[in-house]
């Protein structure tokens, strides 16, 4: 049963274009989240979004923006793609609330940008 | 910021033991420890999480020392399935701020048959 649902697994696009990354989650969670992971470098915050149009930068924001118009989607925007944000970007959310413990972060399955 | 600290990787044989240990020297008191599970091309998945003591589930054992500046997650009996990245994460769940939980580069573990 997959909770947090990614749009595209792989993707390949050019230099300058404007890229679009979808995330669906469907457990009503609170917060959602942008990743990047490259190898040797870990898992990287980009941005996320704690509520509706609220989003917060993370570690590594420049030359991305995100969109939460609905609680279940959150997307990240590429807005003129570069070779440098080629990796792979993982989406997840999560639960929160004063006193509610999670059991953290699902993720989606990722998605495998190329920018050439 | 909890930071931790965690070997880049470790190798093991099929039936063994394995035990991964996390330092977090500077873990908070709202801090839980939580330990995650990454295939390549997937995305993490939760194994396990603890305050103190001992936490035992079906697919792990996490143990905390009573000071809680490391956890040690033990896989017991590894297969070939266990190869994969494990992350040890430490932050406040109840926190709404993500930029207080940071992901290392994880252990690469690795089991030979």
């Amino acid at each position: 049963d997959v909770k947090v649902t990614q749009s595209s697994r792989y993707l390949v696009k050019r230099t300058g274009e404007k890229v679009f990354l979808e995330c669906v989650q469907d457990m009503d969670h609170e917060n959602m989240f942008w990743y990047r992971q490259d190898p040797g470098l870990g898992l990287r915050l980009i941005y996320f979004s704690y509520d509706v149009k609220m989003k917060e930068k993370g570690d590594i924001p420049e030359g991305y923006s995100v969109s939460r118009e609905k609680k279940e989607r959150f997307s990240l925007i590429l807005e003129s793609a570069s070779t440098n944000q080629t990796s792979m970007y993982l989406c997840a959310s999560r639960a929160s609330g004063a006193g509610h413990l999670t059991r953290g972060y699902t993720f989606g399955s990722g998605t495998r940008l190329t920018v050439v | 910021l909890a930071k931790t600290t965690q070997p880049i990787s470790m190798d093991s044989y099929e039936g063994q033991e394995v035990n991964i240990t996390c330092s977090h020297n500077n873990i908070a008191t709202n801090d839980y420890i939580t330990w995650y599970q990454q295939f390549p091309s997937q995305g993490p998945r939760f194994i396990i999480q603890g305050y103190k003591t001992k936490v035992t589930n079906e697919v792990a054992s996490l143990f905390i020392p009573a000071d809680r500046k490391s956890s040690t997650l033990s896989l017991p009996r590894v297969s070939l399935s266990d190869t994969a990245v494990y992350y040890c994460l430490v932050g406040d769940n109840r926190d709404s701020s993500a930029s207080k939980i940071i992901f290392g580069s994880g252990t690469r573990l690795s089991i030979r048959p």
